[in-house]
């Protein structure tokens, strides 16, 4: 089955930018979404498609896929963006949805 | 805009049937050909995938559940549902619904109701 591998946590301090990794196996030939999801709080979609922000979604907040390696990256990170961060991907091969194990981001 | 929302018992027995209804508001299940999908987190843990059922009636589930996953749709009553027989303690967590899109990102997500499995 195919796996989608997320580092646990990533600190950063105000104002600084943070990357979030999300490796698979030729990830780059895959859609990526990423979800924000804040203690007590259902996840929210923050980028689809790789690259593509929802309406609301502040600019911050992009996205690239290359290779075996997806980034969610948060641009002058703020307190309001600490939260767990997961990516996902629709596996073809299976036909199952696959979330990575998520990345707790710490804003120092 | 539309809206979901989770509904069921918040304790279920070992060895029972954990059955949850989501209710969608904000538009018709019999106006567009949506497909509708269930995730749980255990406490403390990340995302599962659950199973999706689309438009046409198609389900497809998590291989580690599909053996015991049902997911069906009421149009009539705006609800799909969920049903996972023979529960354990492992499946204990908080269980969203949430409405697929293209590429099947999930967007928007109910705000999720805990189940707990314990006698």
């Amino acid at each position: 089955s195919y796996v989608l591998s997320q580092p646990p946590s990533v600190s950063v301090a105000p104002g600084q930018t943070a990357r979030i990794p999300c490796g698979g196996n030729n990830i780059g030939s895959k859609s990526v979404h990423w979800y924000q999801q804040k203690p007590g709080q259902a996840p929210v979609l923050v980028v689809f498609d790789d690259a593509d922000r929802p309406s609301g979604i502040p600019e911050r907040f992009s996205g690239s896929n290359s290779g075996n390696t997806a980034t969610l990256t948060i641009s002058r990170v703020e307190a309001g963006d600490e939260a767990d961060y997961y990516c996902q991907v629709w596996d073809t091969a299976t036909e199952h949805v696959v979330f990575g194990g998520g990345t707790k981001l710490t804003v120092l | 805009q539309l809206q979901l929302q989770e509904s069921g018992p918040g304790l279920v027995k070992p060895s029972e049937t954990l059955s949850l209804t989501c209710t969608v508001s904000g538009g018709s299940m019999r106006s567009g050909y949506h497909d509708w999908a269930w995730i749980r987190q255990p406490p403390g843990k990340g995302l599962e995938w659950i199973g999706t059922i689309y438009y046409v009636g198609t389900t497809y589930y998590s291989p580690s559940l599909k053996s015991r996953v049902t997911i069906s749709v009421d149009p009539s009553k705006n609800q799909f549902s969920l049903n996972l027989n023979s529960v354990s303690a492992a499946d204990t967590a908080v269980y969203y619904c949430a409405r697929p899109r293209s590429s099947s990102l999930f967007d928007p997500w109910g705000q999720g109701i805990l189940v707990t499995v314990s006698s």
